[in-house]
């Protein structure tokens, strides 16, 4: 499959655990925020999104946190499990722009 | 309802060829993003299409071109391929947009020999 974690940072946590994963961005006009999943050998799975108006969102398992004073986003996964590992990805969009992706981070979940 | 579907999924070429990549968006989805992933540059953009129009187009030479159909379907074509073009390629399509989720294929796997 893509090989897709080179040089990447790593974030391994044991199953149960609570997993937070950072992201810096550098666009002060984006208010669109996405994290994506991508698991070897496919495409970028939409996880959640937020919106500028707002700080945080919860879905199944995952919260996302704004914090656009300092350009931070972070994905946090409750309970994480060996079906959470894979390579996480945030991206931000201002008005009118295309998406800018981050570099990527490796989450490796221990049985 | 069915997800991105992107064909081939693996092409094998040698430099000085051209190919052409195929995409199929979600359907009712108009817009068709292009990007190209490799391990060393992560995630680029390479072009988007809105109504069969390109509506964006990132830092690629135009040895990188593409097309949309009627049907909100894409193509990507890559001409005088290098050996630097080898990657993953992935099409992701939206309702009209980036400030929305954009939906992925599995994409094509690009290796040039």
């Amino acid at each position: 499959g893509e090989n897709v974690g080179l040089h990447l940072p790593t974030l391994s946590v044991q199953e149960g655990d609570n997993s937070i994963i950072n992201c810096a961005y550098s666009n002060s006009a984006s208010d669109y925020f996405i994290w994506y999943k991508q698991e070897s050998g496919k495409g970028p799975q939409f996880i959640i999104d937020i919106r500028s108006n707002m700080d945080k969102r919860q879905g199944q398992r995952v919260t996302v946190l704004l914090n656009k004073t300092v350009k931070h986003l972070s994905l946090q996964i409750a309970a994480t499990q060996p079906g959470d590992s894979a390579v996480y990805f945030c991206a931000d969009s201002a008005l009118y722009s295309t998406l800018t992706f981050g570099k990527g981070t490796m989450l490796l979940v221990s049985p | 309802k069915a997800g991105v579907t992107q064909t081939p999924r693996y092409l094998i070429k040698t430099r000085g060829q051209q190919v052409t990549l195929s995409c199929s968006p979600i359907s009712g989805h108009r817009s068709v993003s292009w990007y190209q992933q490799t391990p060393g540059q992560g995630l680029q953009f390479l072009f988007e299409y809105f109504s069969e129009t390109q509506r964006n187009k990132g830092n690629f030479p135009g040895r990188f071109s593409g097309r949309q159909f009627s049907n909100s379907r894409s193509e990507m074509n890559v001409s005088t391929l290098e050996l630097g073009d080898s990657a993953l390629y992935l099409c992701a399509s939206s309702l009209d947009g980036f400030n929305q989720p954009q939906h992925f294929g599995d994409g094509t796997r690009l290796s040039i020999l």
